[in-house]
């Protein structure tokens, strides 16, 4: 029944290391997107795909890529890990680009340590 | 940065009435969404306003007012549930951008 699901809950890690997060959607939407929400709660937008194509890419250290293998999921691989990454990160999705209503997944909370 | 502002945090007993503002640039500006996050919790979209007007949902309403660039959240008869961050969200044409304002942290005593 899950709409918007993210694996893994919990990241902690070492600085360096290199670790992926997944997210699959069953709403049938055809646009995702990350986002990073810092210790001040600010949510901030990294990526959208709609239909497994690039359409948003914000300001984000490459060593972040994201990959959608299809319009379901949508994964984010993160390089180099730094202690600033720590933060929690959604994924989400919408019916559409720019979608006024969004679903989010329950978040995964990354501990670089 | 941010463009969205919103207060950080408001205080309120079981029972009242609370709004919570949310001012926004104009340009390319769209609609406006609101949604709730629970400490812990993933953010949940509660309303949408695309046209001038009150939408009401429940206890909760979304005003908005193209023309002054501003919006609010109105939440009646309180709850301690509804203890928890607000974020006022704006959708912008032709760039696919949504962002988030800073977020207000509702706090219902009793």
């Amino acid at each position: 029944d899950t709409a918007v699901s993210q694996t893994p809950k919990y990241l902690v890690t070492q600085m360096g290391n290199d670790k992926s997060i997944k997210c699959e959607q069953n709403l049938g939407h055809d646009t995702m997107y990350w986002y990073k929400q810092d210790s001040k709660k600010f949510l901030k937008i990294m990526f959208s795909y709609n239909n497994k194509e690039l359409i948003i890419n914000e300001t984000v250290p490459n060593r972040f890529s994201p990959k959608s293998p299809d319009k379901a999921h949508l994964n984010l691989h993160i390089n180099s890990l730094e202690l600033g990454d720590s933060a929690v990160y959604f994924c989400a999705s919408s019916p559409s680009p720019g979608g006024n209503t969004q679903y989010f997944g329950p978040g995964t909370r990354l501990t670089v340590l | 940065g941010q463009s969205l502002e919103q207060p950080s945090e408001v205080t309120a007993v079981e029972g009242a009435i609370v709004q919570i503002n949310c001012t926004y640039q104009t340009s390319g500006f769209y609609g406006l969404s609101w949604y709730q996050q629970h400490d812990g919790g993933a953010p949940t979209f509660l309303s949408y306003n695309a046209l001038d007007g009150l939408e009401e949902t429940g206890r909760f309403s979304s005003f908005l007012s193209r023309s002054d660039s501003y919006g609010y959240l109105l939440l009646q008869e309180l709850q301690m549930k509804d203890s928890a961050s607000y974020f006022c969200a704006e959708a912008r044409s032709g760039t696919y951008k949504y962002i988030f304002g800073t977020g207000t942290r509702l706090k219902v005593l009793a």
